[in-house]
């Protein structure tokens, strides 16, 4: 079943409104969250790296104060996109780091939230 | 500097037809992670294959077969057989010592019945 879920799945949004979309760990604690961003037909680009408790590491071009990410604990990070304009109409996915187990690092990835600005 | 190449961006066969989709990387670590995910019209990734920078090992899954060779860095996956519901974005992804994941520009496949 899947470990990292996203809410919610899809939003259609007012230009100028903020939108919160929230990704969480189902059955483990990760201290790391990685967003991306995909348009449509082009690949996953990476925003930013959230860490649980420090401010988020964000990508070159990316801008730290439209995009607000919140680690709050380690069970889920928040993306906020302030001020949303159409431009920002894409595909967000989440992904969660869990920690090292016997079998290493493992990378889950959330379904995504949808966005639309009109 | 990281990347992922996958110079095909759109692939059509016909179903039964086997199909390779090709990966280059670059990378200056020694320690790596490759893995390749499946996206369908859904949106949501599908994990396929992970591969540490240690393991050549090809492996093989089902209709799914990987080769990695270190040596041309390349990690090239092929499906035999292919099925219509094979149809999908592919991406192959590079993980750096940072943790974090590089995808290349995916490769659409069509499968056509």
């Amino acid at each position: 079943g899947a470990v990292v879920s996203q809410h919610p799945s899809w939003v259609i949004c007012k230009s100028g409104t903020s939108v919160k979309i929230e990704c969480r760990s189902l059955d483990f604690q990760a201290t790391t969250m990685f967003w991306y961003r995909q348009f449509p037909k082009q690949s996953l680009m990476l925003m930013a790296t959230s860490n649980e408790g420090s401010k988020a590491t964000y990508e070159q071009g990316v801008e730290k104060d439209k995009f607000l990410i919140n680690h709050a604990s380690l069970t889920l990070s928040t993306l906020t996109v302030t001020s949303a304009h159409p431009e920002d109409s894409s595909f967000y996915i989440c992904s969660a780091l869990r920690p090292r187990t016997r079998f290493g690092e493992t990378q889950y990835f959330g379904p995504g939230t949808r966005l639309l600005v009109l | 500097a990281q990347k992922v190449t996958q110079a095909q961006t759109e692939i059509s066969v016909v179903e039964k037809e086997d199909v390779t989709l090709d990966c280059v990387y670059e990378t200056r670590d020694t320690t790596y992670y490759l893995f390749w995910y499946k996206q369908p019209p859904s949106g949501e990734l599908v994990f396929l294959i992970r591969r540490n920078s240690f393991d050549e090992q090809n492996e093989i899954s089902g209709r799914y077969s990987w080769n990695f060779q270190k040596s041309t860095s390349s990690f090239n996956f092929t499906i035999t057989a292919s099925q219509v519901v094979d149809s999908a974005v592919y991406f192959c992804a590079l993980r750096t010592s940072y943790d974090k994941v590089i995808f290349g520009p995916g490769t659409s496949l069509s499968v056509i019945p």
